[in-house]
């Protein structure tokens, strides 16, 4: 069975700097999708920045990229310059027929 | 811009009794999903829907059910609550169940059972 796993509960870091979520996964697909979606306190949760297994190039969204490495199985999530809206909950997810979320990393952007 | 909404924030029932979650959706989505989220263990699926008056289990259906009468709506049921279903509940929705579908979540319901 695929499993997600944030080995990061909680992180703190000051505003601006770089700060980098990890995430591993399992799975023995060949085809499938990754996901990183945070959740601010007391809102709604939104997606950050989706990849797709099959594309070697790793995706970006402004401030946030990823670094997929598909052999190692992990998927990792970069923040950079960060900001004080940054601070939410951030849930790594692996998808092929079905999504499974990890447990969840709690990332405080410190003013 | 999809919305999905929740039709509480905050509920607290009491053990025992039978607790409606109402989702809705805007974006005509054939997916709809129930979470539920507990600290420490992540969101874990409880149900979810691909069709007007279909369902499937997820991982943890125990205790719960639903309905999916119109394509726009789907209500998680807690036919007895107990303590142990004090949680964050959420919603989702997704336009496909093809796997790199992003899901939309609604704001999130905190029910408390006493």
């Amino acid at each position: 069975a695929q499993t997600v796993t944030q080995s990061q509960p909680e992180m703190s870091v000051q505003e601006a700097e770089t700060v980098t979520l990890s995430c591993t996964y399992d799975t023995s697909e060949n085809n499938y999708y990754l996901f990183w979606y945070k959740q601010p306190p007391s809102r709604q949760m939104i997606l950050v920045i989706r990849q797709e297994a099959y594309k070697q190039q790793n995706a970006t969204e402004n401030r946030f990229s990823v670094n997929f490495q598909k052999a190692a199985k992990s998927f990792s999530l970069k923040i950079s310059d960060s900001q004080l809206g940054d601070t939410a909950m951030y849930f790594c997810a692996f998808s092929d027929d079905k999504i499974i979320f990890g447990k969840g990393t709690r990332l405080h952007i410190l003013p | 811009d999809v919305k999905v909404t929740q039709s509480s924030r905050y509920l607290v029932k009491r053990t025992g009794e039978k607790v409606f979650l109402e989702c809705v959706q805007d974006m005509d989505h054939e997916n709809m999903f129930w979470y539920r989220q507990d600290p420490g263990l992540g969101l874990r699926l409880i149900y979810f829907s691909y069709d007007v008056k279909m369902k499937e289990k997820g991982d943890i259906p125990e205790g719960y059910s639903v309905s999916r009468e119109k394509k726009e709506r789907f209500s998680l049921i807690l036919e007895s609550a107990s303590t142990n279903q004090t949680s964050m509940y959420l919603c989702a929705s997704s336009p496909d169940l093809a796997g790199g579908e992003t899901q939309y979540f609604g704001p999130g319901t905190r029910l408390l059972v006493l």
